[in-house]
Parts: C-alpha cells; structure tokens; sequence
C-alpha cells in the first residue's frame, strides 16, 4: 500500500473509445502527478497539480486531458488515443509541487497499464 | 547531454557481491538527489535519498555523491536475489523538475 490508488490497474481500449484513469491520494499531499513510462525510456512528466491548479503540461497531446477536483483526486482523460500512447501511468504525490528538499519528493501510485488497439 | 544519464544494464552481480549503480547528471545546480527501486511490473519505491557530499548509509544500501563531479551512486551490498530490479536515479533541476534517469536493470544471481 504506497497511499496513492490507481484505477484500472489495466486497460486496454480502441482509437476511438473515451475512458478516464482515476488516481486518489491518502497522504495529505498537495501535489499530484501524471507520468508515462514507455518500455526503454526514462520516466516522462506529463501534468502537475499544486493545490488542485495545474502548474505544468509538458507538451502532452490534447487527446490527454487531465482533472483534478480537489487535493486527493486526479484523474486523466483518454479519446481518441494512438497505438504509440500504450504504456505505464503513474499517479503520483508529494507534500508541495517540484519542491524536493530535506528528502521531500513524489510517491507513485500502483500504476495503470494502457493498451490502445 | 541528458541531463540524467544512468547505464541501463543489464548489470549482473553473484548473491552475496557488492553492486554498484551510477547516475551523472548535468544541472551542477541540483541539491537532492533520490533512488527508486522498480520491480518489473510494479510501479518506482523510493529507498535513499542524499543532500550532502559524502556517503549516507542505510541498512545495506548506501548513496554516495560528488557534486564537483556529478555523480551520485548507490552501493548495495551483500546482493539478494530479491535486490534485482531495476534502479532509477531522480535529481531536480533548476526548473524544479525530478528529472528520473532510463534506469539501471540490475540481477542478482543465486
């Protein structure tokens, strides 16, 4: 149990399907995180959230939307997607956005595997 | 030059034996430097983190950082097969981003 849930842990979905990533916090954290892993690349940063506004979109597509009602949630909205997007999501949190001092950095959630067909 | 650049591996060491991992990076700027450990199939844990020049020790795990030049590393010893996985190196850079390296693969043999 890392305190920060992943759901679906797996999913696989058509070009033309809509589905959403959800991702919930148990830390008291104030900042979220989207990140992709693809197999062979290093960790790429996708979205932050501090204080549930978004400070940080790292060039990611708009079939990529991201949500974050309040502090604990997060979510990351899918349409229209391409084969090349299949890949490890990661949730993540930290105490404050980007500040990584005195050992403060981001925990991952559990991670959701994609598949686009 | 990326600005974290670990050797991906494979890096193979017998049960028992002493496996170094290194990381460089290029933001002479950054002051935290962090390990994950990534089980295949599982999401990034993190297990040291280091501040300071020198060494920090934990268990069997111990970080070891030259900031004049730029490298931080992670010893393990006393290898355990459970200990194969692979090992992501993480720094800040100025812009305050956790830049992660690709990862070092790291098996542990019986």
């Amino acid at each position: 149990e890392t305190g920060v849930t992943q759901t679906p842990r797996h999913l696989v979905m058509g070009m033309t399907n809509k589905k959403s990533l959800k991702c919930e916090q148990h830390l008291g954290h104030n900042a979220m995180y989207w990140y992709k892993q693809s197999a062979k690349k290093p960790l790429e940063l996708m979205f932050v959230y501090n204080f549930k506004e978004q400070t940080e979109n790292n060039s990611v597509p708009s079939r990529f939307s991201p949500e974050c009602p309040n502090s604990s949630h997060l979510f990351l909205h899918l349409h229209t997607l391409q084969p090349e997007d299949s890949a490890l999501y990661l949730c993540a949190s930290s105490p404050g956005a980007l500040q990584y001092t005195s050992g403060n950095t981001i925990y991952f959630g559990e991670g959701s595997w994609l598949t686009v067909v | 030059q990326k600005e974290v650049e670990q050797n991906s591996g494979p890096l193979s060491v017998p049960e028992g034996a002493i496996a170094s991992l290194n990381c460089t990076y290029s933001d002479r700027g950054s002051q935290s430097f962090f390990w994950y450990r990534q089980y295949s199939g599982k999401s990034p844990e993190l297990i040291m983190f280091i501040y300071s020049n020198g060494d920090k020790e934990d268990g069997r795990f111990t970080a070891q950082l030259n900031k004049a030049s730029q490298y931080v590393s992670l010893l393990i010893r006393d290898s355990q097969p459970s200990d194969s996985a692979t090992y992501l190196c993480a720094v800040p850079n100025q812009g305050g981003k956790l830049i992660f390296g690709q990862g070092t693969e790291l098996s542990v043999k019986p």
